[in-house]
């Protein structure tokens, strides 16, 4: 089945050591998100990359970086992780297209920093 | 811009009771309109969406919800609730054909959905 796939599905790291997230899709879709989520909050969107083109939100940190080296892989760099940025971490894809909109989410990677 | 109010952010029912979700929407154009489902560490998961044709939008688990351009709402409804729809329920808008947007999403804050037995 076509599916959105995130590895690892819980990550610990250490206060300022750098890691990073990826996702990969079978979908095909032209358009890949990170998202952050804290515990009982909606989903947040750090960035989208729409082809190769990347779209930042205006009040995503500097520390958070992403890399999408073609079109099935996305990543997600976090380059001095801080306590506040334990969190699931979502990626979604979809294919932008006349009347087709929906995102699909893989299943999640759990950010643990310690 | 458009917003996503979710009435309630916890909602119980009793298994076999009738689950309604509110949902309501503000944007400037006609919109498209989903709900989607999260168990707990889990991604979200599409239950359905509205995209200018039917009102009634029927989706997966027996869930369906109403489109009312009038009330500017899709509320989520499931005529009898089951133990597993237990999870936390997530109205997301989109604008429709007049939007800029690249399929970028505005969640609501979402419901969690208790169910007892």
């Amino acid at each position: 089945d076509a599916m959105v796939i995130q590895n690892p599905r819980y990550q610990v790291t250490q206060f300022g050591k750098p890691v990073t997230l990826s996702c990969s899709q079978t979908l095909n879709h032209n358009v890949m998100y990170w998202y952050q989520q804290k515990s009982s909050q909606a989903p947040k969107l750090l960035f989208h990359y729409y082809d190769k083109d990347f779209n930042n939100e205006a009040d995503t940190p500097d520390n958070f970086q992403s890399r999408r080296p073609n079109t099935s892989f996305c990543f997600l760099d976090i380059r001095s992780p801080g306590l506040g940025d334990a969190a699931m971490y979502l990626c979604a894809t979809s294919r932008v297209t006349q009347g087709s909109k929906e995102q699909y989410f893989g299943p999640g990677t759990r950010l643990t920093v310690t | 811009a458009q917003s996503v109010t979710q009435l309630g952010s916890h909602v119980s029912v009793s298994e076999g009771a009738l689950v309604l979700l509110r949902c309501n929407y503000s944007s400037s154009v006609p919109p498209y309109l989903f709900w989607y489902v999260q168990y707990p560490n889990q991604g979200l998961q599409l239950l359905l969406k509205y995209t200018s044709a039917a009102t009634l939008v029927k989706g997966i688990n027996g869930f369906e919800a109403e489109f009312k351009k009038s009330e500017t709402s899709f509320h989520l409804t499931k005529p009898s609730a089951h133990m597993s729809d237990a999870a936390e329920y997530f109205c997301a808008v989109n604008p429709g054909a007049g939007g800029t947007s690249y399929g970028k999403l505005t969640f609501g804050q979402g419901t969690i959905l208790t169910v007892h037995p």
